[in-house]
């Protein structure tokens, strides 16, 4: 069973930048799946951030413009997410996804809440 | 982008009657609709793909049914332990988007 855990800075100054990990255990990133990033701030729907395959082909949500970036390092089987010039906007829960060919979530993490403040 | 649509906002439903939420989008996504069940202080759960679809481990009173834009996640015998926030999301077209979601009440 796949298993995904966020970490990083919970508080992030405004103008400054997000970054997070995303630990998998469980699996590998040599298939099929997609690694992406959402997230949902408070008493909203989820928003989808962008994805990673294992080749590191990326795709993000147009909505960030150019302020993300999502990499990947197989040897540690970690992935991890940088938003740039960030805003009290840009407070919600961050989660890290395994999506099947892209798709559907099929495995979320629990997700950490990041608040931007100064 | 696609806009997803979710209603009502809130449902309160006794224990054991069926509970009924409805997804609409503002464009077709085919049948490329999931459905997941987010529980307070627990990592979301995919619930349905494909619009009919259960995921591993998912019961059978969870059922899923519609095509284009209308669609419907069906409850048909509710339990404690399926309250909390349900979401949509089509991945029919770049970028996927969800709805924003429907509280389910126990009664």
């Amino acid at each position: 069973q796949v298993q995904l855990l966020e970490s990083g800075p919970k508080l992030v100054e405004p103008s400054g930048t997000l970054s997070l990990t995303c630990v998998v255990s469980g699996g590998s990133f040599s298939s099929s799946d997609w690694w992406s990033w959402v997230r949902q701030a408070p008493g909203k729907g989820p928003e989808w951030i962008g994805e990673i395959y294992h080749e590191g082909n990326t795709n993000y949500n147009p909505s960030f413009n150019s302020r993300v970036t999502i990499s990947l390092d197989k040897s540690k089987n970690q992935f991890y997410l940088s938003l740039s010039s960030v805003t009290a906007a840009d407070t919600a829960m961050y989660y890290c996804t395994k999506d099947p060919f892209g798709d559907y979530t099929e495995h979320w993490g629990r997700g950490t809440l990041v608040t931007v403040s100064s | 982008e696609r806009v997803m649509t979710q209603s009502p906002a809130t449902l309160s439903v006794f224990p054991g009657e069926r509970a009924t939420l409805s997804c609409r989008a503002s464009e077709d996504v085919s049948s490329n609709l999931a459905w997941y069940q987010h529980a307070p202080g627990q990592a979301p759960r995919l619930l349905i793909y494909g619009t009919t679809n259960r995921a591993t481990g998912v019961p059978a009173r969870f059922s899923g049914s519609g095509f284009g834009t209308e669609f419907t996640l069906t409850i048909s015998s509710l339990q404690s332990e399926d309250s909390g926030f349900y979401y949509c999301q089509q991945y029919n077209n770049w970028p996927r988007t969800f709805g924003q979601g429907t509280k389910v009440e126990i009664k």
